[in-house]
């Protein structure tokens, strides 16, 4: 079965400063990972998917993911903060299962800080 | 534009209360789902359905129900509330392409859920 671990439920920068939020997956079989993104009191939005074509991903924002297959990793990163940025991120896998129909695993969370 | 909308976005209610929330979605989407959103367990999901008639149990689904009689609607019933479903509540909804699930959801705002 697919999982997701997120390292670190709490992730605090400096605007201007390099975002990395960690990712890493367990699949059995080639997945489909994403980002989302959740500000408060609203639902969530995509910020990128990976969906087996080119392993760095560029997504909203100015936000990009690499997928490592070799560490199993789908690590999000930014290179200079945002207050705006200040959110929850989730990374997801998407459950393919045996009938190649996915919904999506989600991982805790990370909670990203922006301080001025 | 295509929107999904949950109703109510708050709602406080007792224990042993039977207790509904409603999401409807315009965009023509097979795929819906029902997820909750707790702190330190990121998303869990409670339902899903792949289309009419269509219903699937989650990784959380005790004490929770849901029916599809069209495509747009997916609403949610907790038979007999707890406080252990306090919580917030997302739908979602997802295209099935060509057999496959990109599994890239489109989510409602939420629907907070006290039960006191």
């Amino acid at each position: 079965a697919q999982s997701v671990t997120q390292l670190g439920s709490h992730v605090s920068v400096s605007e201007g400063a390099l975002v990395l939020l960690r990712c890493n997956y367990s699949s059995s079989v080639p997945p489909y990972l994403f980002w989302y993104v959740q500000y408060p009191n609203q639902g969530l939005q995509l910020l990128l998917k990976y969906t087996s074509a080119a392993t760095l991903v560029k997504g909203i924002n100015g936000f990009e993911a690499e997928f490592k297959k070799s560490e199993t990793s789908f690590h999000l990163t930014k290179p200079s903060a945002q207050m705006s940025d200040a959110a929850e991120y989730f990374c997801a896998v998407s459950d393919l299962g045996s009938s190649n129909t996915g919904k999506l695993i989600f991982g805790q969370g990370t909670t990203l800080q922006v301080k001025p | 534009d295509a929107e999904i909308t949950q109703s109510p976005r708050h709602k406080i209610t007792e224990t042993g209360r039977q207790v509904t929330l409603a999401c409807h979605q315009t965009w023509n989407h097979n795929n819906m789902f029902w997820y909750r959103q707790d702190l330190g367990h990121g998303l869990r999901l409670i339902h899903y359905s792949y289309g009419v008639q269509d219903t699937n149990k989650g990784e959380v689904s005790d004490g929770y129900s849901v029916s599809r009689s069209n495509t747009e609607d997916l609403p949610l019933t907790l038979e007999s509330a707890a406080s252990s479903q306090t919580s917030v509540y997302f739908c979602a909804s997802s295209e099935q392409v060509s057999g496959w699930d990109t599994g890239e959801l489109f989510f409602g705002e939420g629907s907070r859920l006290t039960v006191l």
